[in-house]
């Protein structure tokens, strides 16, 4: 199964409003990461949190991380039509070789409604 | 400009044929990597690369072959053993920590493969 789940797996709000997206991951982590994708594009990064950090800010994005509950949250503050995207998060996991990959969580698909 | 090309965009493909979806990165970064996305799915790793010539399977790598003869190119092959291609594929990278942005990854556009 996917090492990071988000959830809800939609979310529809009005212009304005905040939106909350929640992502839960299995195994120790050095950082999570958010991303963004509108409708057949790539992913951009947004922001990165690292294991040691509980909170962080950028612009309109606030994200948290609770290590113990292995969770992290992404809020959209006063949400914008051009908000609409899916968003994942992704935690970055280290092999015994040393190589680190990012495994992507299925996403939460928003909706900004005018 | 600095970035991740992926081409084709759209490629149809046989059923039977080998196809090779195309990545080249021109921000000297040391790792690439190649995703698969289904339709309303998350994104599933096939294939990653940290340094030329040496490359790690991922979670999906049955039916998939790469090659990293060159630290910009990455390109992905999806042969006839992979029986379900039909799939948004995206390229990858990140510089390695203590170069720019550390634990970022870059995306390309995405390539659309369709069987046909």
């Amino acid at each position: 199964s996917q090492q990071g789940e988000e959830d809800p797996q939609a979310l529809s709000i009005q212009e304005g409003e905040n939106a909350t997206m929640n992502c839960s991951y299995k195994t120790s982590i050095n950082n999570l990461q958010w991303y963004r994708q509108n409708s057949g594009r790539g992913l951009v990064h947004l922001i990165l949190i690292r294991s040691n950090e509980r909170e962080k800010h950028s612009g309109r994005l606030r994200v948290t991380l609770d290590t113990s509950k292995k969770s992290s949250s992404l809020l959209i503050t006063a949400s914008r039509a051009a908000d609409t995207a899916s968003y994942f998060c992704a935690t970055a996991l280290r092999n015994f070789q040393g190589a680190q990959k990012l495994v992507f969580g299925q996403g939460t698909r928003l909706t900004i409604n005018p | 400009d600095g970035g991740i090309t992926q081409s084709p965009k759209y490629l149809f493909r046989k059923e039977g044929q080998n196809v090779t979806l195309s990545c080249e990165q021109n921000l000297n970064h040391d790792a690439m990597y190649w995703y698969r996305q289904d339709p309303g799915q998350g994104l599933r790793l096939i294939y990653y690369s940290q340094i030329v010539n040496d490359f790690q399977k991922g979670d999906i790598a049955e039916g998939y072959s790469v090659s990293r003869e060159k630290k910009e190119s990455f390109p992905l092959t999806v042969t006839s053993a992979q029986k379900n291609p039909t799939a948004f594929y995206l390229c990858a990278s990140r510089p390695l920590s203590g170069q720019g942005s550390g634990n970022t990854i870059y995306f390309g556009e995405g390539s659309w493969l369709t069987v046909v």
